[in-house]
C-alpha cells in the first residue's frame, strides 16, 4: 500500500499568520491518465471530513482562497495564507491513485 | 444540494453482523461511484471500500482488513448504498462514513461499536 506521511503532526499557529503542511507519498501519485490524485481534507472538531483540495491544487466549491495546494510526484503541500479561528482542526492528505486509497496520519492545527 | 445520510450503526458483539445504509439525494446516484470510510475513536481515516456504478461494471474493492467480511452493495432504485458487516471484531469499532466516489461529499457518519 502507498504510505502517506505528513509533517508536522501538530501545528500551533498564530491568527493571521501563514501555515504550511507537508505530505509525502511512498510512490508517485501520477496516474496513467496524466492526473495526480492527491486530495486534502479538513476535519473540524466533532464534524465529518470536508474536502478542501482535489487533484493537488483544485479548490472545492466554497473553500476560501486562503487555502492552496501544490506539489507533484511524491511531495505535496497545503498552505493557509492567513489562519483564521475557524481553521482549527485536523488536516489529512489522501491519495486516490493507487488502490487501496490511503490517508496521511493527520496534522492537528490549533491556535497558539 | 448533495446529501448523504448514514444509518444502522449501534452496539454489536464480536462475531456479530450489522448492515449500514446510506441514503443519497441531490445527485444522480446511479452514475456515482460510492465509498465507505471509517474512523476509529480518536484515530485517523481509513478506507473500507468502494463500489463502481453499474455502467462501469458495478464491481467492488475492499481494504485488506475487511476483505472477506464486509460487502458493499447498492440499490439504485432507492438511491441507497449499503455496507454489510459480518464477523465483526473489536477493531472494527469506528464511525463509518459514506462518501461520493471522489470523496467530495461525506455523510455525518454512523457509529459502530463492537464489544462484548
Amino acid at each position: 500500500d502507498v504510505v502517506m506521511t505528513q509533517s508536522p503532526l501538530s501545528l500551533p499557529v498564530t491568527l493571521g499568520q501563514p501555515a504550511s503542511i507537508s505530505c509525502r507519498s511512498s510512490q508517485s501519485l501520477l496516474y496513467s491518465d496524466g492526473n495526480t490524485y492527491l486530495n486534502w481534507f479538513q476535519q473540524r472538531p466533532g464534524q465529518s471530513p470536508r474536502r478542501l483540495i482535489y487533484k493537488v491544487s483544485n479548490r472545492d466549491s466554497g473553500v476560501p482562497d486562503r487555502f492552496s495546494g501544490s506539489g507533484s510526484g511524491t511531495d505535496f503541500t497545503l498552505k493557509i495564507s492567513r489562519v483564521e479561528a475557524e481553521d482549527v482542526g485536523v488536516y489529512y492528505c489522501m491519495q486516490g491513485t493507487h488502490w487501496p486509497f490511503t490517508f496521511g496520519p493527520g496534522t492537528k492545527v490549533d491556535i497558539k | 444540494e448533495v446529501q448523504l445520510v448514514e444509518s444502522g450503526g449501534g452496539l454489536v458483539k464480536p462475531g456479530g453482523s450489522l448492515r449500514l445504509s446510506c441514503a443519497a439525494s441531490g445527485f444522480t446516484f446511479s452514475n456515482a461511484w460510492m465509498s465507505w470510510v471509517r474512523q476509529a475513536p480518536g484515530k485517523g481515516l481509513e478506507w473500507v471500500g468502494r463500489i463502481k456504478s453499474k455502467t462501469d461494471g458495478g464491481t467492488t474493492d475492499y481494504a485488506a482488513p475487511v476483505k472477506g467480511r464486509f460487502i458493499i452493495s447498492r440499490d439504485d432504485s432507492k438511491n441507497t448504498l449499503y455496507l454489510q458487516m459480518n464477523s465483526l471484531k473489536t477493531e472494527d469499532t469506528a464511525m463509518y462514513y459514506c462518501a461520493t466516489g471522489g470523496v467530495g461529499t461525506w455523510g455525518q457518519g454512523t457509529l459502530v461499536t463492537v464489544s462484548s
